[in-house]
């Protein structure tokens, strides 16, 4: 069982680039989202989905893209990458909305914007 | 707006000892969910534990249990015979009964001494 698979795990963009940061559970959850972790403040909700077709932002959304037609995909997209948007990116998918759901995370991507 | 307040930047402890890591929190509700993760350095976030606000007994997981106390907005986390592989970043995190968003506070990194 592979769980939450994120990829890739490492990434150098320049400024201005787009690329999209893969997600992918085998779980059957419907609850995805994704977190930024940087130093000294914790993780931070980007977007989530609900389940496929729909999205939502979370607390810091500008800059990032998200869509879901299936159940096990949520790719993150970066429309045009700032060094702002250096951080690790971590891809939780939960089976439920809410409450005291576990969340399971990906290993993350390091992602560093030159 | 929820916050998490972990005061606790780094902690460490002697191997088979005890420490204590601290969480605060701000929030209206009455009813919500804490938990704390574990991060190693492999960045795998993994559950730890978690608690209900409406219960009143402290959750335990073999040597890791919690002190909640709801008046104070307190909840830290009690690791009992600390082992070399205890060593990591810990997230304490907050998250409303009826929402997804879960608030982390910026995170206690343990080491363990041998």
């Amino acid at each position: 069982n592979a769980g939450v698979t994120q990829t890739p795990k490492f990434q150098v963009l320049k400024t201005g680039q787009s690329m999209t940061l893969q997600c992918a559970q085998d779980m059957n959850h419907e609850y995805m989202s994704w977190y930024r972790q940087d130093p000294g403040m914790g993780l931070r909700l980007i977007h989530y989905s609900v389940g496929a077709g729909i999205t939502d932002q979370g607390e810091v959304p500008n800059g990032y893209n998200v869509s879901r037609s299936t159940t096990e995909d949520f790719p993150l997209r970066l429309l045009s990458a700032a060094p702002s948007q250096t951080s690790v990116y971590f891809c939780a998918s939960s089976y439920s909305w809410g409450g005291g759901t576990e969340a399971f995370f990906g290993q993350g991507t390091r992602l560093t914007v030159v | 707006a929820q916050t998490v307040t972990q005061s606790q930047p780094e902690m460490s402890v002697q191997e088979a000892e005890t420490v204590t890591l601290s969480c605060t929190y701000d929030t209206s509700e009455s009813d919500y969910y804490l938990f704390w993760y574990k991060q190693p350095p492999s960045r795998q976030m993994i559950l730890v534990i978690r608690q209900e606000a409406y219960k009143q007994q402290n959750a335990t997981e073999n040597r890791f249990s919690v002190n909640f106390q709801k008046a104070a907005k307190s909840f830290s986390l009690k690791i009992s015979d600390s082992q070399l592989g205890d060593a990591a970043m810990y997230f304490c995190a907050y998250r409303k009964y009826n929402n997804n968003d879960m608030r982390f506070g910026a995170g206690t990194r343990l080491t363990v001494k041998p």
